[in-house]
């Protein structure tokens, strides 16, 4: 059966503290590996779709790398509009395998 | 370009009702992906319409039901509400092309309450 799972399960930083997340599956014949931002109350905000190992994607303050194992999000100097939960899922067809996700807490 | 929507935003039912929640996919797109979150949980999959067609189902009991639109706009139908259903439900559309992963784009979810 497919699974992902996130660690840690909360992250709390200072602003400019840069930290990375960890995203390890098992999805047999992984097609994509995605990673979404989910405020509050909201639904899932698409941010990267990594294919490859060894593939790295990068957006402002945001970079995801992916290994045939694990993909990490790292947040460089990060400011407290970060502070969101992080979820990843793996797919190798039509649904989405999710994780439980990260919920980072960034203070100014 | 318009993103996905859904409606009601929150619902209040109480258990042993039924309950129908829409879905309007972004433009351009051809499949309709629904899940179900719990509280301090990821989603998870219900299933997932293309082409007015079931294309796949995760471990929820025959109760969960939907319907795809000729506009690519989408129900979820819970009969006989449990308690447990109580959730965020999230509807995603993507744009499938033969053997392409489309990646899905969620709305702002319904929120269920079964009391």
């Amino acid at each position: 059966e497919d699974q992902v799972t996130q660690s840690p399960e909360a992250l709390r930083l200072q602003e400019g503290e840069s930290s990375s997340l960890n995203c390890s599956y098992t999805v047999s014949g992984l097609r994509g590996l995605f990673w979404y931002r989910q405020d509050p109350g909201k639904g899932p905000e698409f941010l990267f779709t990594l294919y490859s190992a060894g593939e790295e994607k990068e957006k402002e303050r945001l970079k995801a790398t992916l290994t045939k194992k694990e993909s990490f999000l790292h947040i460089t100097a990060p400011k407290p509009e970060d502070s969101a939960t992080y979820l990843c899922a793996g797919t190798n067809d039509y649904k989405l395998s999710f994780g439980a996700g990260t919920t980072v807490t960034v203070r100014a | 370009e318009t993103g996905v929507t859904q409606s009601p935003t929150h619902l209040i039912k109480t258990r042993g009702q039924q309950v129908t929640l829409r879905c309007s996919s972004q433009s351009g797109h051809n499949t309709v992906s629904w899940y179900q979150q719990a509280l301090g949980q990821g989603p998870q999959f219900i299933f997932q319409y293309y082409r007015e067609e079931e294309n796949g189902r995760g471990n929820f009991p025959p109760r969960f039901s939907g319907l795809q639109f000729p506009n690519y706009s989408s129900e979820l139908n819970v009969n006989a509400l449990e308690l447990d259903d109580s959730a965020l439900y999230l509807c995603a559309s993507s744009s499938q092309r033969g053997a392409e992963i489309g990646t899905q784009y969620f709305g702002p979810g319904t929120r269920l309450l079964v009391l």
